[in-house]
């Protein structure tokens, strides 16, 4: 039972290159977010999910895109890097945020130390 | 409107110890709290959580909290600082009166322990 994987570790974009950050979970969780985490502000959700086919924005979505077509997985997709990206993302998954009425703890990944120059 | 409030972003305690770490939420509904907690380098990992149950919480490593609803306080505490506890703590609040679970996390306390 691996829990969340999150590839690459590290990376190094120039601006306007794009990229796919990977997530993938083998806990059969129907909820999966990303977040990024950037000094003094804690962790500001992106995109989250609810189950497959369901995707919803979060707090600071602007530049990224998600998809769910499986349950394991929830690549995010950073159409076109700019410096204000840099920042280390975070996916995290849990249970089913609706069933349990929202008091299911999340697991997260090791996350990916990203930085545009 | 949701929001934690962290009160103090760095906490410096002396081994065997106690650690304080403070956090103000407030919700619109009646909430479910958390703290993680985050090593260098590392994804964040729970250490305990509230969800409307018993008002102190136990969590690993022997932190626990105290959801006070009258001070809209989660405060963490641990009896006995060890070294292995350095690390950064983050407080969050789920709205359980959303069906989509947004949660809201605090911009985090950072502890050093000195020996």
């Amino acid at each position: 039972n691996a829990g969340v994987t999150q590839t690459p570790k590290f990376q190094v974009l120039k601006t306007g290159q794009s990229m796919t950050l990977q997530c993938a979970q083998d806990m059969n969780h129907e909820y999966m977010s990303w977040y990024r985490q950037d000094p003094g502000m804690g962790l500001r959700l992106i995109h989250y999910s609810v189950g497959a086919g369901i995707t919803d924005q979060g707090e600071v979505p602007n530049g990224y895109n998600v998809s769910r077509s499986t349950t394991e997985d929830f690549p995010l997709r950073l159409l076109s890097a700019a410096p204000s990206q840099t920042s280390v993302y975070f996916c995290a998954s849990s249970y089913s945020i609706i069933r349990q009425g929202l008091n299911s703890p999340l697991h997260f990944g090791n996350g990916t130390r990203l930085t545009v120059t | 409107a949701q929001s934690v409030t962290q009160l103090d972003s760095h906490v410096s305690v002396s081994e065997g110890t106690p650690v304080l770490l403070r956090c103000n939420y407030s919700s619109s509904y009646s909430p479910s709290l958390f703290w993680y907690v985050q090593h260098p380098n590392k994804g964040l990992q729970l250490l305990l959580k509230y969800t409307s149950a018993a008002t102190l919480v136990k969590g690993i490593n022997g932190f626990e909290a105290e959801f006070k609803k009258s001070e809209t306080s989660f405060h963490l505490t641990k009896p006995s600082a060890h070294m292995s506890d350095a690390a950064e703590y983050f407080c969050v609040v789920s709205d359980r009166g959303s069906t989509l679970g947004r949660l809201y996390f605090g911009r985090g306390t950072q502890l050093t322990v000195w020996p």
